[in-house]
């Protein structure tokens, strides 16, 4: 059976920094993509970027370079998406998801996490 | 950037009726096109895909359809569970952008 977790709830300061993280279990974690999607409370779904385990190719939406970075260790079957320094704004849920795709590229997310609160606030 | 627009907002539908949705994109995605429900408190999931092709699991009261830039996914008798936000996703063009959500509500 297909399953990704994601790492529990985190409430944070701004400027300080943040790793959470997605593991993937019941598939060959290195054949398939990871993507990240952000939820601000209330609000609708955003990809944010993916990555392919398998040779740590990633992209980024435009709105999220530089925002934060998304990485991954095979060996541990674990994606991670990471800030340097947190903002207020950062307050969101975030989703990790198994991407569907094949040799051409990357497409819709059929395998998703339960979802990582994230909370900025001093 | 392809823009994902939605329509309703929110829909108000009896239990047992059809409710249809609206998605529409800014330029062509072919039939690059899923669907997503969300429900509340919950992580969205897969629906429909390729525009028509429902995920597995995925119960045949669902059904999607169009291409180009114009979409709609039906659901043909709405059962309690169904009462959720959905979300159209286009794979066409990079960046993967949504719209912005349909609430379908209980009337």
């Amino acid at each position: 059976e297909v399953q990704v977790v994601q790492s529990g709830i985190e409430l944070k300061k701004p400027g300080e920094s943040l790793r959470i993280s997605c593991t993937g279990s019941g598939y060959t974690f290195t054949d398939h993509w990871i993507a990240w999607v952000r939820q601000k409370s209330g609000k609708g779904l955003e990809w944010m970027g993916n990555i392919y385990p398998g040779d740590s190719d990633t992209r980024y939406s435009p709105s999220f370079q530089g925002q934060v970075t998304i990485s991954a260790d095979k060996s541990i079957s674990t994606a991670y998406l990471q800030w340097s320094s947190l903002k207020a704004s950062d307050t969101a849920i975030y989703f990790c998801a198994r991407v569907e795709g094949d040799g051409s590229g990357f497409y819709y997310l059929n395998y998703w996490g339960q979802g990582t609160l994230v909370t900025v606030s001093s | 950037e392809t823009v994902m627009t939605q329509s309703p907002t929110t829909l108000s539908v009896s239990p047992g009726e059809r409710a249809a949705l609206s998605c529409r994109a800014s330029q062509s995605v072919s039939s690059y096109l899923a669907w997503y429900q969300q429900r509340p408190g919950q992580a969205p999931r897969l629906l429909i895909y390729a525009a028509s092709t429902r995920a597995t699991g995925i119960p045949a009261r669902f059904s999607g359809s169009g291409s180009g830039t114009e979409f709609t996914l039906t659901i043909s008798s709405l059962q309690s569970e169904d009462f959720a936000v959905y979300y159209c996703q286009q794979y066409d063009t990079w960046p993967r952008t949504f719209g912005q959500g349909t609430k379908v509500e209980i009337k």
